[in-house]
């Protein structure tokens, strides 16, 4: 299995509404990303996490808070998001951090905020 | 101030024949180098990698070269297919540091 998992594909939320998306592997990996991307942007890293711990966050608005239940899953919820907020949201894992580990990606959660 | 550049934003190129995309990157201390593939409303797909201690790294079609004095790497897709036509990202890394991506090449292949 190499694969990872976002649910949902697609999500329309309103600006007071409380979402959360979702990202699973089961490859093992002890890292994992939040990515957003825009359209025709390179993916921007949000977050990391390492062995379920918060490693790296990329000074992202307090709107976007993400959780590691376990070493499988990764959720980012979502609350009081801007219109601006609208993006294709990529999770991604990886061995490590370390060198020589690329990472995988999900499909994206498209994310459109009315 | 982008650390992994991408100066061609599209290329187009006949099918058979060779795809070659561009990276620059502006760090020295990236030591591990990537390129993924991505399509439309899918997430980017590994495609190859290279290590700061080679120089070539041959998978199938796909080669990457690196030049490290000219901070240069570049993919080599031989020959090029129709189903190849994606968004390529190069990205870097520095020891345990996060990828850094460019800001991708549109590969258009013409049957």
């Amino acid at each position: 299995d190499t694969e990872v998992t976002q649910t949902p594909k697609h999500l329309v939320m309103g600006m007071t509404n409380k979402k959360s998306l979702k990202c699973e592997q089961h490859m093992g990996h002890r890292a994992m990303y939040w990515y957003k991307q825009k359209a025709k942007k390179p993916p921007e890293l949000m977050f990391v996490y390492s062995y379920e711990k918060l490693s790296i966050n990329e000074s992202v608005p307090s709107r976007f808070s993400p959780e590691c239940p376990n070493s499988s899953l990764l959720n980012l919820h979502l609350h009081a998001l801007q219109p601006e907020d609208s993006a294709l949201y990529l999770c991604a894992s990886s061995r490590g951090q370390g060198r020589d580990t690329e990472a995988f990606f999900g499909q994206g959660t498209r994310l459109t905020v009315v | 101030d982008q650390q992994v550049k991408q100066n061609s934003p599209s290329l187009s190129v006949q099918e058979g024949r060779i795809s070659i995309l561009n990276c620059d990157y502006t760090n020295s201390m990236f030591d591990y180098f990537l390129w993924y593939k991505k399509y439309p409303a899918e997430g980017p797909t590994f495609l190859i990698s290279i290590s700061s201690i080679k120089d070539k790294n041959e998978d199938g079609r796909f080669t990457v070269f690196l030049n490290k004095s000219a901070k240069h790497l570049s993919l080599h897709i031989v020959p090029s297919q129709p189903g190849d036509s994606a968004v390529y990202f190069c990205a870097a890394s520095e020891g345990n540091t996060p990828l850094v991506f460019g800001k991708g090449t549109r590969l258009s292949v013409i049957a």
